[in-house]
């Protein structure tokens, strides 16, 4: 069954906490992103990464950190950094940096 | 700036009933325009993409028009289902070295039998 994976669907966050948002892909790609939305708002990038071991920020990375160590994965960590982290993350991935990309279900994060 | 307008904000219409979303951008240099359904609490999904050169694009009972002039695009979306309740929103690719994705904000779609 291809496609992209998010976990969890739901993650809380208490103060000062760091929490790790996953991304897995089987559809062999090789560019994946992540995005942030907001109510009222289009989605923003956060990070993007076209290739593996390799990853460049988005508009607001800021409070924001990624690693792309396997071509399936693409894990974001919120840290402490991020004063207003509440919101729904996206992660998306493309055949390349130019190609149709496809969404994951998503993650709602939700500050204690 | 490098913007995304989509209207109206939010829209409800009764079931079997057409309806007409608008996109507007200043996006440049212009790429692609795609249309996304993206239902609650859910991944956005490509409806339909659109080049320079492109008018007119359907996928079904949706149907995306684009006037690279006026820099508009629509949506319109025929005999409508419950199912379709969901944002539509209007994503621009710029023509860059990276090809930048803009997102306009999205267009609330509820469908009332």
């Amino acid at each position: 069954d291809g496609g992209i994976t998010q976990s969890p669907k739901y993650l809380f966050r208490k103060e000062g906490q760091n929490v790790t948002l996953s991304c897995e892909q089987n559809l062999n790609h090789d560019a994946m992103y992540w995005y942030r939305q907001d109510p009222g708002q289009g989605l923003r990038l956060i990070y993007y990464s076209q290739i593996v071991n390799d990853f460049q920020k988005g508009d607001i990375a800021e409070g924001y950190s990624v690693s792309r160590e396997k071509k399936e994965s693409f894990p974001l960590t919120v840290t402490s950094a991020q004063k207003n982290p509440t919101a729904f993350y996206l992660c998306a991935s493309s055949l390349g940096g130019k190609e149709t990309q496809y969404f994951g279900p998503g993650t709602r994060l939700l500050v204690l | 700036k490098n913007q995304v307008e989509q209207s109206p904000q939010s829209l409800i219409i009764l079931e079997g009933k057409n309806c007409t979303l608008q996109c507007n951008y200043t996006v440049s240099p212009f790429s692609n325009l795609r249309w996304y359904k993206q239902d609650t609490g859910r991944g956005p999904v490509s409806l339909t993409i659109m080049t320079f050169s492109e008018n007119t694009k359907s996928n079904g009972r949706y149907t995306a028009t684009l006037d690279a002039d006026t820099k508009q695009s629509s949506l319109h979306i025929t005999a409508s289902q419950l199912s379709d309740s969901a944002s539509y929103i209007c994503v621009v690719r710029m023509k860059t070295s990276y090809d930048k994705v803009i997102f306009g904000p999205g267009t609330s779609l509820s469908v009332i039998p």
